[in-house]
C-alpha cells in the first residue's frame, strides 16, 4: 500500500512562480525523500530529509518535514519550464531498512 | 559512465512466455531494487536485495523472482508472463549508508 500521498495530483503554474507540493504519510519514518521524473525517464533523487530535521534547502528547492503531522512539503522557487516533471515523495521506515515506499506523485507543468 | 543500465529498453511478450529483465550497476552499491510503475499507482516495490547473496519480497512480488549472485547484477525474471504484468519496470540501487536511490532508465514491457 502507498505510504506517501502527494497533493495536488497535478499543478500548472507560470514560469517564475513558486510551486508547492505536499506529501502525507501514515507511519513513523527514518527519512523522507523527494524524487523527480521526467516523462518516460527514470527517477532522479532531489533531496533527503531525516526525521530529526525540520527544513532543508538545495538550490531552488526547500523541503520541510512535520513529523507530528506526518507531512512534508516541497517548494520549488522561481520555477522554469525545465522543472516540468512528476515529483514523488518516498519514505524510509524501520531501522536497517533500505526500502522506500513511494507516493503516486504530483505532475507539475510550468508554462513558459 | 557510472550508473545503472537496464535491458531491454522495451519488449513485447506473449502471455505464458518467460522473460528476464537485466539490471547492472557499476557504483558498487550494496542494495538493489526492482519497481514497477503503473499509471495512477506510482512505483511499487517488487523485490529487493540488501547485499549480494540475499533477496527479499516487496509489496508486489507474486509472479516475479530475482537473484543476486554478485554486487553488480540484479536480474528480474517473469516465469510465465501475464497481461497484468504489462508495466514499466525500474531497477534502482543505493549505498545503504546514504539512503538515496539511483534509478535506471526503465524497461517498458507489454504482455499480450
Amino acid at each position: 500500500s502507498q505510504q506517501g500521498e502527494e497533493d495536488p495530483q497535478a499543478l500548472s503554474i507560470q514560469e517564475g512562480e513558486n510551486a508547492t507540493m505536499n506529501c502525507s504519510y501514515k507511519t513513523s519514518i527514518n527519512n523522507l525523500q523527494w524524487y523527480r521524473q521526467n516523462s518516460g525517464r527514470g527517477l532522479v533523487h532531489l533531496i533527503l530529509i531525516r526525521s530529526n530535521e525540520r527544513e532543508k534547502h538545495s538550490g531552488r528547492l526547500r523541503v520541510t518535514l512535520d513529523t507530528s503531522k506526518k507531512s512534508s512539503s516541497l517548494l520549488i522557487t522561481a520555477s522554469r519550464a525545465a522543472d516540468t516533471a512528476s515529483y514523488f515523495c518516498a519514505t524510509s521506515s524501520g531501522a536497517g531498512s533500505y526500502q522506500l515506499t513511494f507516493g503516486k506523485g504530483t505532475k507539475l507543468s510550468v508554462i513558459p | 559512465i557510472a550508473g545503472i543500465t537496464q535491458a531491454p529498453t522495451s519488449q513485447i511478450l506473449a502471455a505464458g512466455r518467460r522473460m528476464t529483465l537485466r539490471c547492472t550497476q557499476d557504483m558498487r552499491h550494496n542494495a538493489m531494487y526492482w519497481y514497477r510503475q503503473d499509471l495512477g499507482l506510482g512505483l511499487r516495490l517488487i523485490h529487493y536485495s540488501n547485499t549480494a547473496g540475499t533477496t527479499g519480497k516487496g509489496e508486489v512480488p507474486d509472479g516475479y523472482s530475482v537473484s543476486r549472485a554478485n554486487t553488480d547484477d540484479f536480474p528480474l525474471t517473469l516465469a510465465s508472463a501475464v497481461p497484468s504484468q504489462t508495466s514499466v519496470y525500474f531497477c534502482a540501487s543505493s549505498d545503504s549508508s546514504r539512503g538515496e536511490q539511483f534509478f535506471g532508465p526503465g524497461t517498458r514491457l507489454t504482455v499480450l
